[in-house]
């Protein structure tokens, strides 16, 4: 089955400890993105990439890190992470382009306390 | 700078009633259209877009029209059900078609 998995999808944590959300599809997409779901403020993007080892900032990047070693993986990086990150989270592929179809993973609810 | 518009929700429709959900942008030039619908508790999915002005997106009974006079990318549908109560997204490319940049959302809730 085509898919976008992210883990964790629920994950409470404390202020300045590291964490790592995983983001992976099987469809051999070369776009992937993060965004940031927050009620009134629709998704933001945080960062892309548009194949290995090419990422890009997107509208709202600081605090965030990503890489992309490989096609299927995308994870996003909180190096030391601080409550105004608590959010939804959304990781998506696309086939080339954010232009098309967009693929979205179910979600992280990330709380930071 | 670039931006999408939408109606704030929710919007709280019965059964078989007509919808639309307005929907503006801001952007440099003419970038292709979307809209997205998510339903409880997952991810986005695409619903329909449209590439250039004038184009019509439909799917599953749903309607949009890219507007370049107004800039405009309204939702519509003639008929909705139960099933369609999910949160809609309106967004365009951005960055050199790099990007998506998202509306807001619009909650839809249909009571039978």
């Amino acid at each position: 089955e085509a898919q976008v998995t992210q883990n964790p999808r629920y994950l409470i944590t404390v202020t300045g400890k590291k964490l790592t959300v995983t983001c992976s599809q099987n469809m051999n997409h070369e776009y992937m993105s993060w965004y940031r779901q927050d009620p009134g403020l629709g998704l933001r993007q945080i960062y892309y990439s548009m194949n290995v080892e090419v990422t890009d900032k997107g509208d709202v990047p600081e605090g965030y890190k990503v890489s992309r070693k490989e096609k299927r993986n995308f994870p996003l990086i909180l190096e030391s992470p601080s409550p105004n990150q608590t959010s939804l989270y959304f990781c998506a592929s696309s086939l080339h382009s954010a232009g098309t179809e967009a693929f979205f993973g179910q979600g992280t609810r990330l709380t930071v306390v | 700078g670039n931006s999408v518009t939408q109606m704030e929700g929710p919007v709280t429709l019965s059964e078989e009633a007509f919808l639309t959900i307005n929907c503006t942008y801001t952007a440099t030039g003419y970038p292709s259209l979307f809209w997205y619908v998510q339903y409880p508790g997952e991810g986005l999915q695409l619903l329909l877009k449209a590439t250039k002005a004038d184009d019509k997106g439909s799917n599953k009974g749903f309607e949009a029209t890219y507007r370049k006079e107004t800039t405009s990318f309204h939702l519509e549908k003639g008929s909705v059900q139960v099933s369609d109560s999910a949160v809609y997204f309106c967004a365009h490319l951005t960055n050199a078609g790099n990007m998506l940049t998202f509306g807001g959302g619009t909650r839809l809730m249909v009571k039978p």
